[in-house]
C-alpha cells in the first residue's frame, strides 16, 4: 500500500521554465512534508519542507504548495537550470509515534539546456 | 568531520552470507533510519531506532537485523544474504529533516 505516490517517473523541462513535481498521499495523519534531491552515487539531500498549517513554502526557487483537502503536494522550482537534474524524492511523516519518513518512488527531472 | 557514514561503499557477498552495513552519525541525533532504494520502489524503510536500544521495524524488515548499543551507531545486518537483498542502502539520522549516508551498494551473487 503505497502511502505516497509520484505519478509520474520522468520528466523534461526547458532550462529557464518552471519544473513541477506532484505527489500525492493518502494517510490524513501526516503532517509534515519534504522533497529531496538526489543525485547518482549519493545520497538523498534535504531540498525544502513544509508543515501542514501552511499551504506554501518558498526557499530561493524553490516553492513547495501544499492541499490538505486532497491530500497533494507540489515542489515548483522556478527557473529551471541544468544543475537541478537530478531524481526527486518526496516524503512525509506523521507524529506521536509515526515519526518515520515515509517515501514516494520519486520523479527524475531532466532539465534541457 | 560532522556527518553520517556508511561503510563499505561497495559490497559483493555471496547468497547465504552473513554481511553487515555500518553506519555511524556525529550529530548524536536520536532517529535513524536505514533504507533500501530499489528502481520502481523508491526509498523503502527496512528498520528505525528512536534512542539507544530502541528499534523498531519498517515496511520491509525480512531478512535483516539492527542494533544500537550506541547513539552514534546502527548496523544493519543481512543474516542470510539472498540475490532479493541487492539493492542500495541509506542510512539516515535526525527527525525533523533526515541527514542521509552517501548509500552502500550490495550485490548478491
Amino acid at each position: 500500500d503505497q502511502q505516497v505516490k509520484q505519478n509520474s517517473p520522468s520528466l523534461s523541462v526547458q532550462e529557464g521554465r518552471i519544473s513541477i513535481l506532484n505527489c500525492d498521499y493518502t494517510n490524513s495523519m501526516f503532517d509534515y512534508f519534504l522533497w529531496y534531491k538526489k543525485y547518482p552515487a549519493e545520497g538523498p539531500t534535504f531540498l525544502i519542507s513544509i508543515s501542514s498549517i501552511k499551504d506554501k513554502n518558498e526557499d530561493g526557487r524553490f516553492t513547495v504548495f501544499l492541499n490538505k483537502s486532497a491530500k497533494h503536494l507540489s515542489l515548483h522550482i522556478v527557473p529551471s537550470q541544468p544543475g537541478d537534474s537530478a531524481v526527486y524524492f518526496c516524503a512525509a511523516r506523521g507524529n506521536f509515534g509515526n515519526e518515520k519518513l515515509t517515501f514516494g518512488t520519486g520523479t527524475r527531472l531532466t532539465i534541457i539546456p | 568531520d560532522a556527518g553520517i557514514t556508511q561503510s563499505p561503499r561497495y559490497k559483493i557477498t555471496e547468497t547465504g552470507r552473513q554481511v553487515t552495513l555500518m553506519c555511524h552519525q556525529t550529530w548524536s541525533h536520536s532517529y535513524m533510519f536505514w533504507y533500501r532504494q530499489d528502481l520502481g520502489h523508491g526509498l523503502r524503510l527496512i528498520y528505525y531506532s528512536a534512542a539507544a536500544d530502541i528499534t523498531d521495524k519498517g515496511e520491509v524488515p525480512d531478512g535483516y537485523v539492527v542494533s544500537r548499543s550506541k547513539t552514534e551507531n546502527f548496523p544493519l545486518t543481512l543474516e542470510s544474504a539472498t540475490r532479493s537483498q541487492t539493492s542500495v542502502y541509506f542510512c539516515a539520522s535526525g527527525l525533523t529533516e533526515a541527514f542521509f549516508g552517501q548509500g552502500t551498494r550490495l550485490t548478491v551473487v
